[in-house]
């Protein structure tokens, strides 16, 4: 996973407060994705974003979650006013490619988010 | 939607036996990736599959493609303690006919290997 930072690695909040988490992509890598991943399932797509946009958010629960990739710092998952059921690792990927066929996706070690 | 269902669910093996697993979907597949979680940790790629009836090693692993595009197996000979761990299939969806990065996943093999 070297390459992918994500911080923190573990993040405890109470329920109706902010979480915010953190992405650098691998260097020259302009694409990011983010996925959820309850315990014992498989990840879940939430978002995709290139510099500066959101390409695709369908994954993304309309209310209280938003993401950024500004021009210069990292990708941002927040999630606003957190409730028990947010408790999950969230981890980033991130691809110099838009076809995962050509540059797959590498992941970062995630947050895992607990909600008190 | 895509959907992907691995079996088996979870598997215990000795140390030196072979595992076999599989990936199927009701949906057509461009790519497949195979990918290993260990606790703690995000997935890691594994192999990567772009040809339908493609067969890859990777050292001990060897994944194929399925001709017919909506399955993949992955193999594991001599296996090693430290193989344990939750294997992934993946494959990124369709938008507008082409694959892009956004990727299913299944629900992942859990793997023991007892010494």
């Amino acid at each position: 996973n070297a390459g992918v930072m994500q911080n923190p690695r573990h993040l405890v909040r109470r329920r109706g407060q902010e979480a915010r988490l953190r992405c650098s992509p691998m260097k020259g890598h302009s694409h990011v994705y983010w996925y959820r991943q309850l315990p014992e399932e498989g990840l879940k797509f939430m978002v995709y974003l290139q510099k500066e946009n959101i390409i695709d958010e369908s994954g993304m629960p309309k209310e209280r979650f938003s993401a950024e990739f500004p021009k210069e710092g990292p990708s941002i998952l927040r999630i606003q006013q957190v409730v028990r059921g947010d408790s999950a690792a969230y981890f980033c990927a991130s691809s110099n490619f838009r076809q995962t066929g050509n540059q797959p996706q590498h992941f970062g070690d995630g947050t895992r988010l607990s909600i008190l | 939607g895509q959907q992907l269902n691995q079996s088996p669910q979870s598997m215990f093996i000795q140390e030196g036996e072979d595992v076999s697993m599989n990936c199927t979907s009701s949906s057509i597949f461009n790519t497949w990736l195979w990918y290993k979680q260990d606790p703690g940790e995000g997935p890691v790629l594994l192999i990567a599959l772009y040809k339908a009836g493609e067969l890859t090693s990777n050292g001990r692993l060897t994944a194929q493609f399925g001709i017919t595009r909506k399955d993949s197996f992955l193999n594991i000979s001599a296996s090693i303690p430290s193989d344990v761990g939750i294997y992934f299939c993946a494959g990124p969806r369709n938008a507008g006919g082409t694959s892009y990065g956004k990727l299913t996943f299944g629900q992942g093999t859990i793997l023991t290997v007892h010494p």
